[in-house]
């Protein structure tokens, strides 16, 4: 895998289910994963930043995992809600300098 | 103050049109970013200023310069733009040396439409 990948592109999931999605990224030259968390016309919002193979991080209904060896990084939310609604991306760090490559994001939609 | 500032939020400029874009934010971060976005694609890195000095510029056309006068502001300046060049142009901060491992604060972009 050469660039960061996330599936799926998009996710229409009902209020209360719980869902998750993937971020695949080359496993060679790996520094740090971001997730970022960016609902239309607002800022895009860190969410979590996982640098060792194995890492799970959480904030409330919202959790993540990292595979360093295999490439790929899961985001999990439990009983989504409407205000989850937004897009999710995840970008990796491939050097440990400040430059950040980004996949194109999963559009998470949660129906009332 | 937590936030990265952007402005304008949209823009519509003529092809021999001068215009910029600024960013400014006030969490002492040393290292500032531009992004561009198209359309259904991933940010695409432009360029990263680390202490006020350029230090990667991701072969970006210079049409497109970028400038950092101090530690709070970074500008864009845009001249003799083609059509393709609309999208939307994220600013984003950090800490210099840790921001890969802590995480950048973006701001909400400005969208740009080239005519």
């Amino acid at each position: 895998i050469l660039n960061v990948e996330q599936s799926p592109q998009s996710l229409h999931v009902q209020e209360g289910d719980s869902t998750n999605f993937t971020c695949s990224f080359p496993s060679s030259n790996f520094y740090a994963l971001h997730w970022y968390r960016w609902e239309t016309a607002k800022s895009p919002e860190a969410l979590f930043v996982m640098t060792l193979n194995g890492d799970e991080k959480k904030k409330g209904r919202i959790s993540a995992t990292l595979n360093t060896k295999e490439g790929y990084s899961y985001l999990y939310i439990k009983g989504s809600q409407p205000e989850d609604s937004a897009t999710y991306l995840c970008a990796r760090s491939p050097t440990g300098a400040n430059n950040l490559f980004f996949g194109t994001g999963t559009r998470l939609t949660v129906i009332p | 103050d937590t936030e990265v500032t952007q402005t304008p939020k949209h823009l519509v400029m003529g092809m021999t049109n001068k215009k910029s874009l600024k960013c400014e934010q006030h969490m002492g971060h040393r290292a500032m970013y531009w992004y561009k976005q198209k359309a259904k694609k991933p940010p695409e890195l432009m360029f990263v200023y680390s202490y006020e000095k350029l230090s990667i510029n991701e072969s970006v056309p210079s049409r497109f310069s970028p400038e950092c006068p101090n530690s709070s502001l970074l500008n864009l300046h845009l001249h003799a733009l083609q059509p393709e060049d609309s999208a939307l142009y994220l600013c984003a901060s950090s800490q210099a040396t840790t921001g890969y491992r802590v995480g950048y604060t973006f701001g909400s972009g400005t969208r740009l439409t080239v005519v």
